[in-house]
């Protein structure tokens, strides 16, 4: 198994550019996260998806939108790319366990996309 | 909302052991989880505590007391490869992580 995989693992935008990340995994999880990680702000979650065909705003959701065709798949997309959004964006995943069932929060990650925007 | 205090920093000796806290405020709490992340690397699951009490994995355990709204995380016999930062995580439904700001932790032989 694959796990968590993300593409692509590096990127750099101008300002204005639109892009989109993809992060697919093979655990056939019903929950779906991106998060993004800036030095010293620890991860901060901008959207995630509790199933197919749903999404719900995060921590810090300006700016991005989101999409769950595929079980399977997660889609950040970024319609006009800015310098504040330069970050290393992680795409995680977990079973729906309830949170008193042992590893209940328990999430795994992509290993990231660098995203330079100038 | 949620907020989660840990140190920035700690540094220990190879074969010693360390403890690192956070205490958290928050709105709802479903449970502890700590999470280790090596410079360069994604974050991976180490620990969760639902409930008060010790969990032990191996080398890691955690601590939980809802009480005090307090956790940590004890590394024991530290070796090299456990430099990384960790993060403690809180949950207050549908599995929303809330991470702190991370511990850098650095081991000195």
């Amino acid at each position: 198994n694959a796990g968590v995989t993300q593409t692509p693992k590096f990127r750099v935008l101008k300002t204005g550019q639109s892009m989109t990340l993809l992060c697919a995994q093979d655990m056939n999880h019903e929950y779906m996260y991106w998060y993004r990680q800036d030095p010293g702000m620890g991860l901060r979650l901008i959207h995630y998806s509790v199933g197919e065909g749903t999404t719900a705003k995060g921590e810090v959701p300006d700016g991005y939108n989101v999409s769950r065709l595929k079980k399977q798949n997660f889609l950040l997309g970024l319609e006009s790319a800015a310098p504040s959004q330069t970050s290393v964006y992680f795409c995680a995943s977990s079973y729906n366990i309830g949170p008193m069932e042992g590893r209940g929060y328990e999430q795994y990650f992509g290993p990231g996309t660098r995203l330079t925007v100038t | 909302g949620q907020s989660l205090e840990q140190p920035s920093e700690v540094t220990a000796v190879e074969g010693a052991i360390v403890q690192i806290n956070c205490t958290y405020q928050t709105s709802g709490f479903y449970g502890l989880s700590w999470y280790q992340q090596h410079d360069g690397g994604a974050p991976t699951f180490l620990s969760y505590n639902a409930l008060d009490g010790l969990e032990e994995t191996g080398r890691f355990s955690s601590f939980l007391s809802r009480s005090d709204s307090y956790g940590y995380l004890l590394l024991q016999e530290l070796q090299m490869k456990d430099s990384a930062s960790y993060f403690c995580a809180s949950g207050a439904g549908s599995y929303q992580l809330t991470f702190g700001k991370g511990t850098k932790l650095s081991v000195i032989p």
